[in-house]
């Protein structure tokens, strides 16, 4: 069974201008999650899609946005880039309306802004 | 915000020993994952337990939870080289309803030596 896939695995931008990540879930999971991994403030939750929706978002600002489609796979863009997004994005998925479920991680795409 | 606190923050042991990692946290939750993240990579799931269990067993790792304390414990029997990486442990938010939102705390990194 093939893992959470996510595209690409580096990503390199300057100040101002806007990324986009993408995300595959596991098959069969519909909620997939986004997540930052920057230096010195560890793991921080950013989005939460299911069935098309987002369900739940983190303290971001709305240049972050996202989108979930039909398939269950997802985006992340990040408008207007600052040097403080350079960071390690995970994304992950689960199977969807329930909790208790565990989520399952990507191995990430990194995104250095010069 | 950052919900659990890992202890201790680096650990370096032989091969062969045992290796425990602690976490606590602060509100009360549904569950508690254990994951692994390996130098720059995606996060592995390790195991999840629910608010109602005690302990979990998975091959060489077992997992205790103890609400009263708001704490738990990973446990790493005879370990290898290869499991030097990072533990985190991450806690839904626990109350009514699923909100998708697991916090992370700031992880404990582990070096088997050979």
């Amino acid at each position: 069974e093939a893992g959470v896939t996510q595209s690409p695995t580096h990503l390199i931008k300057t100040r101002g201008q806007q990324a986009t990540l993408r995300c595959s879930p596991i098959s069969g999971h519909t909620s997939v999650y986004w997540y930052q991994q920057a230096l010195g403030l560890g793991l921080q939750f950013l989005l939460w899609y299911d069935e098309g929706e987002e369900r739940n978002r983190g303290n971001f600002p709305p240049r972050f946005s996202g989108r979930q489609f039909p398939n269950y796979s997802s985006e992340l863009n990040v408008n207007a880039l600052e040097l403080e997004d350079s960071a390690l994005y995970l994304c992950a998925s689960s199977l969807g309306g329930v909790g208790n479920q565990p989520q399952h991680f990507g191995d990430g795409t990194r995104l250095s802004i010069l | 915000s950052q919900q659990g606190e890992e202890d201790p923050q680096a650990l370096s042991i032989q091969e062969g020993e045992n290796a425990t990692m602690n976490c606590s946290y602060k509100t009360s939750i549904n569950n508690l994952q254990w994951y692994r993240q390996n130098s720059g990579r995606g996060l592995v799931h390790l195991i999840l337990i629910r608010s109602n269990e005690r302990e979990k067993h998975s091959g060489r790792l077992r997992v205790t939870l103890d609400t009263s304390k708001k704490s738990s414990s990973l446990l790493i029997t005879a370990s290898r080289a290869a499991d030097t990486a990072s533990y985190f442990c991450a806690t839904d938010a626990g109350g009514s309803g699923n909100t998708g939102k697991l916090i992370f705390g700031q992880g404990t990194t582990l070096q088997v030596k050979p």
